[in-house]
């Protein structure tokens, strides 16, 4: 069956700082793969997806990039945090040629 | 693009009692039509989904239902219980490789 990791679960970071979030995705092959955020009690913000290694699409301009170096690999990235970066973010996957996105645990992100 | 809205965005039933979560959206050639459920600090999770050759989906105490021609779907849960409280989220698709909108959420509160 297919399991998806993020990590770190959880992250303090202050202002300014570099920033690198981790997803994974096991027992599938070549998943299309999502990054969103989440505001404290507000909806799913679509960041990044990829239907492939070094494809990313970028939805929202701002100062976070991702990567994909490897098949189920998904990385979000930021050189200089905001505050306005804190958030729960959460990686999503999906099957090609299918509809369903499955969610990964979260990674909780506070910007001090 | 896509506009996926939701009402209500809070929601108080009694136990025992039915709740119903609706939703419209923009783009007629939407065929894809997803709901999940958060609870509160974890990931959402996919509850029920329904595509648009059919005209309503029964799992258990939850259904939905799918109006194409008016562009709005409906979620209904029968009974509820408390541990239904959550945040419900709406989604709409175009297809397998398309992105997934969501709703803003409904915070639903079943009161024992």
């Amino acid at each position: 069956s297919q399991t998806i990791h993020q990590w770190p679960a959880t992250l303090v970071q202050p202002v300014g700082s570099p920033l690198s979030l981790e997803c994974t995705v096991e027992g599938t092959s070549n998943p299309n793969l999502y990054w969103y955020r989440q505001a404290a009690g507000r909806g799913l913000q679509l960041l990044f997806y990829s239907v492939g290694i070094g494809q990313i699409s970028s939805e929202v301009p701002q100062n976070l990039s991702a990567s994909r170096p490897q098949d189920r690999q998904f990385i979000l990235s930021s050189k200089k945090l905001l505050l306005s970066d804190s958030g729960f973010y959460l990686c999503a996957w999906s099957v090609p040629g299918a509809d369903t996105q499955y969610f990964g645990p979260g990674t909780r992100l506070t910007v001090l | 693009g896509e506009n996926v809205e939701q009402h209500p965005s809070t929601l108080s039933v009694q136990e025992g009692d039915s709740a119903v979560i609706k939703c419209t959206y923009s783009d007629s050639a939407s065929n894809y039509f997803p709901w999940y459920k958060q609870e509160l600090g974890k990931r959402p999770q996919l509850i029920i989904d329904i595509r648009s050759n059919v005209g309503e989906k029964k799992d258990q105490r939850i259904a939905v239902t799918l109006n194409k021609t008016a562009k709005h779907f409906s979620l209904h849960i029968t009974e509820t219980q408390p541990e239904d409280s959550a945040v419900y989220f709406c989604a709409a698709s175009k297809g397998s490789y398309d992105k997934v909108i969501f709703g803003p959420g409904t915070s639903l509160s079943v009161i024992p």
